[in-house]
């Protein structure tokens, strides 16, 4: 079957430190993968879009990478700040245009 | 401001009572689409719009209905609401092309209980 799958427990870092958040996929093929930020009770937040002919993506203290033969994405934030503290999700779309998200990882970065 | 609204933000009804959840966007984007939110379920897609006159049904469509006669107004329609779509439901928009679908708007969200 086919699933999106993120890492259910949340990450506890201390700030400073880099925060990697991982992402993985079966039985998709997808063309391109999306990060989002969603604070509680609110909308997601588009962060990065990678396309699959892309190793890495990068933009400010954010860094995406995606691995087409693993079926994995790893989404990393350098230099965490407190303010950081959310939930990333990531997405893909399927082959009909449905977008389809993982569950999210809770990130939280200590002062 | 490039936005997406929704209304109402919260909402209780009673089980039977046929609601209507406007979404609008004022970003000119051909895709529109409805989440639903649960714990531990994450977002899960129940329509979507590639166009006017064009709606998709989602992972979770059962319940729900749709329409798209403007670009920029894409309700959400509970003909019967029952207390398993109590739920926080979100409206998102993009643009849209042979490439896929670009990055996403979100509205910020309908809070619905159904008693």
């Amino acid at each position: 079957s086919q699933k999106i799958e993120q890492n259910s427990e949340a990450l506890n870092i201390q700030e400073g430190k880099t925060a990697t958040l991982t992402c993985n996929y079966t039985n998709y093929s997808p063309a391109y993968l999306q990060w989002y930020r969603q604070d509680p009770g609110r909308g997601p937040v588009f962060l990065l879009l990678i396309r699959e002919n892309e190793k890495e993506k990068r933009k400010e203290r954010l860094k995406v990478t995606f691995d087409t033969t693993l079926k994995q994405s790893l989404f990393h934030i350098t230099a965490s700040q407190p303010a950081d503290s959310a939930t990333y999700l990531c997405a893909l779309m399927d082959s009909s245009y449905k977008l389809i998200f993982g569950s999210g990882t809770r990130l939280l970065v200590r002062p | 401001e490039a936005q997406v609204t929704q209304n109402p933000r919260y909402l209780i009804t009673v089980t039977g009572k046929k609601l209507t959840v406007t979404c609008s966007q004022n970003m000119n984007h051909e895709y529109m689409s409805w989440y639903r939110q649960d714990p531990g379920l994450g977002l899960r897609q129940i329509y979507y719009s590639m166009n006017v006159e064009v709606t998709d049904k989602g992972d979770v469509p059962e319940g729900y209905k749709v329409s798209r006669k403007e670009k920029r107004n894409f309700p959400l329609i509970l003909e019967s609401p029952s207390p398993n779509q109590t739920s926080l439901y979100f409206c998102a928009s993009s643009l849209s092309g042979t490439g896929g679908i670009g990055e996403q708007y979100f509205g910020p969200g309908t809070r619905l209980t159904v008693t």
